[in-house]
């Protein structure tokens, strides 16, 4: 199977919560991370966790990490049809330190 | 300028043509990278480059060649392409290779190889 695998699509009403989930597969993997990717841009860094770390809270967003099951998730509150985007799930192999290994991407469509 | 700039962003090649993409980074970064993005398949990272140096080299075929002149320049050079290589290629930049530096990614270049 992949090394990070992403559920496709999402769709979630405006004002609702959205979780996006992610599993990985290399017990190693030292820093996990979640990048956003409007149309026709690049991917932004949103925020990253340590694997040492459960959970990381900024703003709206909320990762949660369990590493026993290698799940990650993404929470964002109070979703806005600005948020429309995909996100994409990383983690960085302690092998391979910098080398990011991405999902294929969740496609968040907010409807208002 | 300000983060990391890309261009063309937009190009349309035939198969034995020759085109180079460019990229820089305006953010006093030392490590700068070279990424795939194709449809329906995760995003692919191409090569790696440290302090002006390759470090990382995936596999990629011989027809990409990339060349880092300086920390803030980072260059793709592209002959005799295959449909298949049509995607979008990202360059990002980091402060250093190591994990943990948050990777500052650029707009893309839209290629198609007809």
């Amino acid at each position: 199977g992949e090394d990070v695998e992403q559920s496709l699509f999402l769709s979630v009403r405006e004002g609702d919560s959205s979780v996006i989930n992610c599993t990985y597969t290399d017990s190693s993997s030292t820093y996990l991370y979640w990048y956003k990717q409007e149309p026709g841009a690049g991917l932004q860094l949103l925020t990253y966790i340590f694997s040492n770390m459960d959970m990381k809270q900024d703003q709206r967003l909320t990762v949660l990490l369990n590493k026993k099951d290698k799940h990650l998730s993404l929470r964002i509150a109070d979703t806005q049809t600005g948020d429309s985007a995909i996100y994409f799930c990383a983690e960085s192999k302690a092998r391979s330190q910098g080398n990011l290994i991405f999902g294929k991407g969740t496609k968040l469509s907010v409807k208002p | 300028e300000t983060g990391v700039t890309q261009t063309p962003r937009h190009l349309v090649m035939g198969m034995t043509n020759k085109k180079s993409l460019k990229c820089e980074q305006h953010l006093g970064h030392n490590a700068m990278y070279w990424y795939k993005q194709s449809a329906k398949k995760p995003l692919e990272l191409m090569f790696v480059y440290n302090f002006k140096e390759q470090t990382e080299n995936n596999s990629v075929p011989s027809r990409f060649s990339p060349e880092c002149p300086n920390s803030s320049h980072l260059f793709l050079h592209l002959h005799t392409l295959q449909p298949e290589d049509s995607a979008l290629y990202l360059c990002a930049s980091s402060q250093d290779r190591a994990g943990g530096y948050e990777q500052y990614f650029g707009p893309g270049t839209r290629l198609t190889v007809t």
